[in-house]
């Protein structure tokens, strides 16, 4: 069983289309991250939210914690083929040290020109 | 910084034999990772280290083994190589930005065939 779920697990878009990905779980995160993953590359660190409720923008890139920080979204506005690549969620467990991660199992996002 | 680096890129293992994964980052951090990535199936964590001298176990431990001498250094050992240990390894560094958030820097990542 997955501790964190994401989706969808694929999506291919046209340019110039909004796209919303999401990241759900049971469980409470102190912390949660979104990373994007290029093919031959490790993955990066986008943003990192650790409030109820919070929202950061990223230029087109708007993320969301869930008020129960048991679930977040990232929403991308008129999307480019530079967007293109894994987006991966990691949550911190409340119950244990923010240094160990929860990944959830990606989505891998095609923006087609 | 040249960050987090690893070596090798790919390599391909007979079944039983042994290799060591090297990670080494220079940015001083305390913290550092080893996963593997499956396709479809996100980053699984199979050891870390808070610092030079303490490993601790993760998600997916058996068959690997590690070590961390200095704070640039963690190397992930696989002893009998098994196809189930075909996976692309990433070795990650972290430091705290306050208490429950860490920042983690990921190396390119090694991918490993076990045929």
């Amino acid at each position: 069983t997955q501790l964190l779920e994401q989706s969808p697990q694929f999506l291919s878009i046209q340019e110039g289309e909004n796209l919303t990905v999401y990241c759900n779980s049971s469980s409470v995160f102190s912390s949660l991250q979104w990373y994007r993953q290029e093919p031959g590359e490790g993955p990066v660190l986008l943003v990192t939210v650790v409030t109820g409720g919070e929202v950061k923008k990223l230029k087109r890139l708007t993320f969301q914690f869930g008020d129960a920080r048991k679930d977040s979204s990232l929403h991308i506005t008129a999307a480019q083929p530079g967007d293109t690549g894994l987006y991966l969620c990691a949550g911190a467990l409340r119950e244990t040290s923010g240094s160990r991660l929860t990944f959830g199992e990606g989505t891998q996002l095609t923006v087609n020109p | 910084n040249a960050g987090v680096t690893q070596t090798p890129k790919f390599r391909i293992l007979k079944i039983g034999q042994s290799m060591t994964l090297q990670c080494t980052q220079d940015m001083n951090h305390n913290y550092m990772y080893w996963y593997r990535q499956d396709p479809g199936m996100g980053l699984k964590l199979i050891y870390y280290s808070v610092g030079a001298g303490i490993t601790d176990k993760g998600e997916v431990p058996n068959g690997y083994n590690v070590s961390r001498s200095t704070t640039e250094d963690f190397p992930l050992r696989l002893e009998l190589a098994a196809p189930s240990q075909t996976s692309v390894y990433f070795c990650a560094s972290s430091y705290p930005r306050g208490e429950t958030v860490h920042t983690q820097y990921f190396g390119p990542g090694t991918r490993l065939t076990v045929l």
